[in-house]
């Protein structure tokens, strides 16, 4: 069974506070990371699909980084602001590469004003 | 130009009905997956479609569950005799192409509750 799992659960951050959060995931057999944001009511973004050992991706004040030997990915948030608050997934894929997602538990991150 | 969407946004039944839910995915993606997230998990698969055919439906937890795409577009999941359980929120993702790493499109969701 491949497991995917985040932490923290849940956070609760002040506006312009940073923030980090963690992916583990099995190392053997990886094809590539995926990183999505669902906000409430809407439909899950995708953030960045990670494939290489050492990856890093930025976009505006989010990024993150790969290592696979290992098994994790981190997502950092710089400067935190209220329209951050949502569910972050991340997800890597069953073996066969079907496209079949296996996605982690999530971490809600709220930014409080 | 227009995204996944899926029908009804929230659906109530009570236990023992059948429901469906329906999924329109991005024109011209040829692979569509539908997903289900219950409370307090990430969404797990449940089936996938790569043109008019189910390629993997291993994720369908048992018969009561069924899905088709009888044009290669428009997908409906199926589910019979609902039951408490089943309560969740259901995800229709499509792709260019199945595999890779073709992004998935998702849709909003329906969240179906069974009383």
């Amino acid at each position: 069974i491949l497991n995917v799992e985040q932490s923290p659960q849940s956070l609760h951050v002040q506006e312009g506070d940073s923030t980090n959060f963690t992916c583990s995931f099995p190392s053997s057999n990886f094809y590539a990371l995926h990183w999505y944001r669902w906000e409430t009511a809407k439909s899950p973004e995708a953030l960045f699909v990670m494939t290489l050992n050492g990856d890093e991706k930025k976009k505006g004040q989010i990024s993150a980084t790969l290592n696979t030997k290992e098994g994790y990915s981190y997502l950092y948030i710089k400067g935190s602001q209220p329209e951050d608050s949502a569910t972050y997934l991340c997800a890597t894929h069953a073996p066969g590469n079907t496209g079949k997602l296996i996605f982690g538990q999530g971490t809600t991150l709220q930014v409080k004003p | 130009g227009a995204g996944v969407s899926q029908t009804p946004s929230n659906k109530v039944t009570e236990k023992g009905k059948y429901v469906e839910l329906r999924c329109d995915p991005i024109s011209g993606h040829t692979a569509l997956y539908w997903y289900r997230q219950s409370l307090g998990q990430g969404p797990e698969f449940l089936i996938y479609f790569q043109g008019t055919g189910a390629a993997d439906d291993s994720g369908l937890p048992n018969d009561r569950f069924f899905a088709v795409r009888p044009e290669g577009s428009v997908s409906t999941l199926k589910i019979q005799r609902t039951e408490r359980g089943d309560s969740a929120v259901y995800l229709c993702a499509s792709s260019i192409l199945a595999g890779g790493i073709n992004e998935q499109f998702f849709g909003p969701g329906t969240r179906l509750t069974v009383l």
